[in-house]
């Protein structure tokens, strides 16, 4: 149980473009949303919470308007990268919380973005 | 502000050991403690959860809470060296969000 899938897991753009990733929670409904980014050799930053329905919550110094992030139901949601440059490559990762054990956060694959 | 304080390590031990790692935390009113594994170029992975003070055991996995010294510890009974990774500890004090330590990555010696 309490599975977490993400789509794509890697994906390698241009310069300018947008990337779109998907968050799924496959077998429990996810009250709560997050994303993380994280560098090599760093540890996780939060960058927004998300909650079905409503706007997402950003983290001091994420812009919104570049990582937009929509949680159309209590199983996706979806962080866009738009206009990528090559500072936004990194590792994307997202978690849900819901399920069984309402406390804890379940993390997803990951996608690991570059953008050339 | 809410800390979450690891050592980076490498902490290493030879194969079949117990590997203690150790964690400790700023916000007095936390109340929900994880430790997750990761593996390079991998995502977390849950490995326990502990809310009440005392030990907590899941197979070769023990977590320990003492809030009064607001400290968490995960224990590794018996080695492997598929435990080699990075550990990661996570707090919950209120609202949503986990703070997560920097992490220990564990080196385990075949």
């Amino acid at each position: 149980g309490a599975v977490v899938s993400q789509h794509p897991s890697w994906v390698i753009c241009k310069s300018g473009t947008s990337v779109k990733i998907e968050c799924r929670s496959l077998d429990f409904q996810a009250t709560t949303m997050f994303w993380y980014r994280q560098f090599p050799k760093q540890s996780l930053m939060l960058m927004a919470t998300s909650n079905e329905g409503s706007k997402a919550t950003y983290e001091q110094g994420v812009e919104k308007d570049k990582f937009l992030i929509n949680h159309a139901s209590l199983t996706l949601s979806t962080l866009t990268v738009t206009s990528a440059h090559p500072e936004d490559s990194s590792f994307y990762i997202c978690s849900a919380r819901g399920g069984a054990i309402t406390d804890t956060q379940y993390f997803g694959p990951g996608t690991r973005l570059t953008v050339l | 502000q809410k800390e979450v304080e690891q050592n980076s390590g490498p902490l290493s031990v030879p194969e079949g050991a117990i590997a203690s790692l150790n964690c400790t935390y700023s916000d007095r009113v936390s109340q929900s403690f994880f430790w997750y594994r990761q593996y390079s170029g991998k995502s977390p992975e849950l490995i326990m959860s502990i809310y009440s003070n005392g030990d907590k055991e899941d197979g070769r996995f023990t977590a320990q809470l003492n809030k009064a010294s607001q400290y968490v510890s995960l224990l590794i009974r018996d080695s492997q060296p598929s435990d080699s990774a990075t550990y990661l500890c996570a707090v919950r004090s209120s609202g949503d969000k986990l703070t997560f330590g920097t992490g220990t990555r564990l080196a385990v010696r075949p």
